[in-house]
Order: structure tokens, then C-alpha cells, then sequence
């Protein structure tokens, strides 16, 4: 069965350069959502998107912003990276109002 | 805003042994609950989830049980084997506000062979 899609699965940036994490939902799933895992931390929402319109907005900084295409693929852009940014980054999806979520194998970010 | 707690937040048992893994969440009004397996640096892999209307889930040694009154779910584990060693996260997703779930901080677990 296909899966939840993310890329690229590592990335390694530099503090103040900008980085775009991509996300392919399940065929057929209208809603995705974004999440941060710190080191030994539970992962934190950071946004969601339903229908290519931002439905919940969680603990994301300004500096980062998303997006949900007409294919229902999302975009999570981060600029002016700081240290604290390490973290892995999650997407899922769902089909809106219906099971659970179904989460990608993340994408790991070092900022360095 | 919805908080979950799991208890305890390490386990280790000699395999074979049945065990139980503990959620709590201080609202009842939910929509679901999702319990994951996390391996270290890995994605989630959901487990089981439970609707809001259900009281259990059953997938082969797991067993996951939900009291929405008390505010509280338990993953049980059958005949453990050195391969169920992970972090186990419960999630829960509000009734009322928005999508997102709410994470607990997971029990990390080793099952010794």
C-alpha cells in the first residue's frame, strides 16, 4: 500500500540558510499535517492543511511557513535556520474526519 | 489544551512476559486515539487506533483499551519479544478543537532476549 512520502530523508544546513521539506500524502488523503520531534521529545504539531487551505496552526515559528498544492503535496519552508531547528520533521495524512494518521518516515534536519 | 502523560516512561522485561503500557489525557472529550511504535531516529508506525464510541482494538499481541471517562488508554503487549523494544507513543485528537493530536512522551521499552 502506498505510503505517506517525504523527502529528502536527511538534511544537513547551515545557521541562517533556508530549507524546503517535502511531503506526499496517501493517494486520496485531503489533510496533512506537520510535526517536529526534538531530541528525546514528543513530537510537536506544527501545522495542517485540509483541502489546500491551512486548517490548524500549532507552535510554528514565523520564520517557517507551509503550503498544500493542487496535488495535495505540502511544502514545509524554513529560513533563517537556527541551531534549534535540529530536529526530525514529520508529515501525515488523513482523510479529514476519518481514522487516524498516517505518518511519513520523517525528514532529519542538522543545522550546523 | 488537551495534556497526555505516559507512564512509566521506561520499561524493560525478560521476553515472554505480557506487559502493559499506560496513557492518560486530562480531557475526556476526544474524537481518538492512536497508539505508534517509534524506533530510535525512525518514523511512526501506528499501532491501533480507537474511535471515541469504541472501548477496545485488538491486532495480534496488542491490545489497546480506551475509558474516555476516566481519561485513560492501556496498550497491552502478549508473549513480548526482542523485536517490540521501541518507544510506544499514545496521541490523542481532541473532539472539539482542530485536527492535530496530542502526543505523550512515549515509553521507551526493552524487551530482553
Amino acid at each position: 500500500a502506498a505510503g505517506v512520502i517525504q523527502s529528502p530523508r536527511h538534511l544537513i544546513k547551515e545557521k541562517r540558510e533556508t530549507a524546503t521539506l517535502k511531503c506526499y500524502p496517501i493517494p486520496r488523503h485531503d489533510t496533512v499535517y506537520w510535526y517536529q520531534q526534538g531530541p528525546g521529545q514528543d513530537p510537536q504539531f506544527l501545522i495542517s492543511f485540509y483541502e489546500k487551505m491551512q486548517s490548524d496552526k500549532g507552535s510554528i515559528p514565523d520564520r517557517f511557513s507551509a503550503q498544500q498544492f493542487s496535488d495535495y503535496h505540502s511544502e514545509l519552508n524554513m529560513s533563517s535556520l537556527e541551531l534549534g531547528d535540529s530536529a526530525l520533521y514529520f508529515c501525515a495524512s488523513s482523510l479529514a474526519g476519518k481514522r487516524g494518521y498516517t505518518f511519513g518516515s520523517g525528514t532529519r534536519l542538522t543545522v550546523v | 489544551k488537551q495534556e497526555v502523560t505516559q507512564i512509566p516512561a521506561a520499561l524493560s522485561v525478560p521476553e515472554g512476559e505480557n506487559l502493559v503500557l499506560n496513557c492518560s489525557f486530562t480531557d475526556s472529550a476526544i474524537y481518538n486515539l492512536q497508539w505508534f511504535r517509534q524506533d530510535p531516529g525512525k518514523g511512526l508506525t501506528s499501532l491501533l487506533l480507537i474511535q471515541s464510541s469504541q472501548r477496545e482494538q485488538t491486532s495480534g499481541r496488542l491490545n489497546a483499551s480506551l475509558d474516555k471517562s476516566s481519561g485513560r488508554s492501556t496498550l497491552y503487549i502478549a508473549a513480548s519479544q526482542p523485536g517490540d523494544s521501541a518507544t510506544y507513543l499514545c496521541a490523542v485528537r481532541p473532539a472539539v478543537t482542530g485536527n492535530q493530536f496530542y502526543f505523550g512522551t512515549g515509553t521507551s521499552l526493552t524487551v530482553i532476549p
